[in-house]
């Protein structure tokens, strides 16, 4: 059983809509969760982080937090084509402690014209 | 400009030859990993180090090896050993080791010929 799963898409969603990415995780333990943004060829960015259940909001991203269902989702509002990327979820606080990330495989975002 | 260098951008080595990765970081951060991506997947854990002069291995150290003598380089050997080495890997650094964000540098794609 993978310990970060992610929807390996493409998600396709038109200009202006919202995009909605999920993530679920295995260990209860978890303790920080991170959405990372990855354009073809380049490195994770961070765009946001999350230590607690609800929603933390900046600017047109939301993340969400759901402990007790195992889940950490991320929203875009007014998605643009430059969000166009795949959008890694990671996990830390799993089983070994520490600072160490276990990473989704990604989901792939088409924001079409 | 605070952040994390990496070289080089693309590398090419013949099968049966070392190569060392370069990773440098200006952030004064503590903590330093290595990371590999290879296609269509997560990021996987080779080797982190938590402060200057000491290192874990990550989940898959096998044909690799880092050091860390000063606090701002974390360079990575890949080894003759290691069996699969073409990939893209990823230099990251946080201020410590307690769950927190990682920041990336911008990679170094690595392909054996």
């Amino acid at each position: 059983q993978k310990e970060v799963e992610q929807n390996s898409g493409p998600l396709s969603v038109p200009e202006g809509a919202i995009a909605s990415l999920n993530c679920t995780y295995s260990d209860r333990g978890s303790q920080s969760f991170f959405w990372y943004r990855q354009y073809s060829g380049k490195s994770p960015e961070l765009i946001m982080f999350i230590y607690s259940n609800g929603d933390k909001e900046d600017g047109r991203f939301t993340a969400q937090l759901n402990k007790a269902s195992q889940y950490v989702s991320l929203l875009i509002r007014d998605s643009q084509p430059s969000d166009s990327a795949t959008y890694l979820c990671a996990v830390n606080g799993l089983t070994g402690g520490g600072n160490k990330l276990t990473f989704g495989t990604g989901t792939q975002l088409k924001v079409e014209l | 400009d605070g952040g994390i260098t990496q070289s080089p951008k693309y590398l090419f080595r013949k099968e049966g030859q070392n190569v060392t990765l370069s990773c440098e970081q200006n952030l004064n951060h503590d903590a330093m990993y290595w990371y590999r991506q290879d296609p269509g997947q997560g990021l996987r854990l080779i080797y982190y180090s938590q402060i200057v002069n000491d290192f874990q291995k990550g989940d898959i150290a096998e044909g690799y090896s880092v050091s860390r003598e000063k606090k701002e380089s974390f360079p990575l050997t890949v080894t003759s050993a290691q069996k699969n080495p073409t990939a893209f890997y990823l230099c990251a650094s946080s201020i410590d080791f307690r769950p927190d964000e990682q920041f990336f540098g911008p990679g170094t794609r690595l392909t054996v010929l």
